[in-house]
């Protein structure tokens, strides 16, 4: 799997917006880009994936820019429950391959 | 449905000992994977079984580590020998896996928290 790079850490304001950045500027044209979270104690679990055009599910939205060399993870509204480390993972399924996590970014949510 | 399930939730031993850890994965699911997570890092990778492929076993840090899978359901890792550095949080994985296309996901189990005293 091609590489991300996440900052390490980030806080956000209770029921404000978070926008958490990923660069993969060596993605290919079959990399899917997968994010997951790992709240606190837990497992990692699956947020949303996409490939070209921007995504929306219950949980977020990803927005992916035109190069493709970055994408973006939006929490609309953070809750306390939003704290976690969130992963962003590229995913070449045109082979069978693993996957590799990287460090993520650890998001802080402020009362 | 059921999830991934882990078991021992965890798991005490003393060093030199052999321990194994259980995996169910979710049915039906061809893939199959091992991490391991150390206190306050992140996930590292240790075993890939796809469906009846040789499992990719890169992520193994030493041969007292092995697992194996039966068909495609459930999975055992063992570690021998244990060591005070293999305290970790266990975790396995599995998803659809080559059918699942694209958006293949990976569901995670609740991890086996594994100290060695």
């Amino acid at each position: 799997d091609a590489k991300t790079t996440q900052p390490n850490s980030m806080e956000s304001n209770e029921e404000e917006p978070v926008h958490l950045p990923c660069n993969h500027s060596t993605i290919s044209g079959t990399d899917y880009i997968h994010w997951y979270r790992q709240l606190p104690s837990q497992g990692p679990e699956y947020v949303i994936h996409g490939l070209t055009s921007n995504v929306n599910n219950r949980m977020a939205s990803l927005a992916i820019a035109e190069d493709r060399k970055s994408s973006t993870l939006i929490l609309h509204r953070a809750t306390l429950r939003d704290a976690a480390v969130y992963y962003c993972i590229l995913r070449d399924v045109s082979r069978d391959d693993k996957i590799i996590f990287g460090k993520g970014t650890r998001l802080h949510i402020l009362p | 449905g059921a999830g991934v399930s882990q078991s021992p939730s965890n798991k005490v031993t003393e060093k030199g000992k052999d321990v194994e850890l259980r995996c169910d994965p979710i049915s039906g699911h061809t893939a199959l994977y091992w991490y391991r997570q150390r206190l306050g890092q992140g996930l590292e990778f240790l075993i890939y079984f796809q469906g009846n492929s040789a499992p990719d076993k890169s992520g193994l840090p030493s041969d007292r580590f092995s697992a194996e899978r039966t068909g495609e359901s459930v999975s055992t890792l063992t570690i021998q020998r244990t060591q005070q550095e293999d305290s970790a949080v266990y975790l396995c994985a599995s998803s659809v896996g080559l059918a699942g296309g694209y958006g293949d996901t990976q569901y995670f189990g609740p991890g086996t928290r594994l100290t060695v005293l």
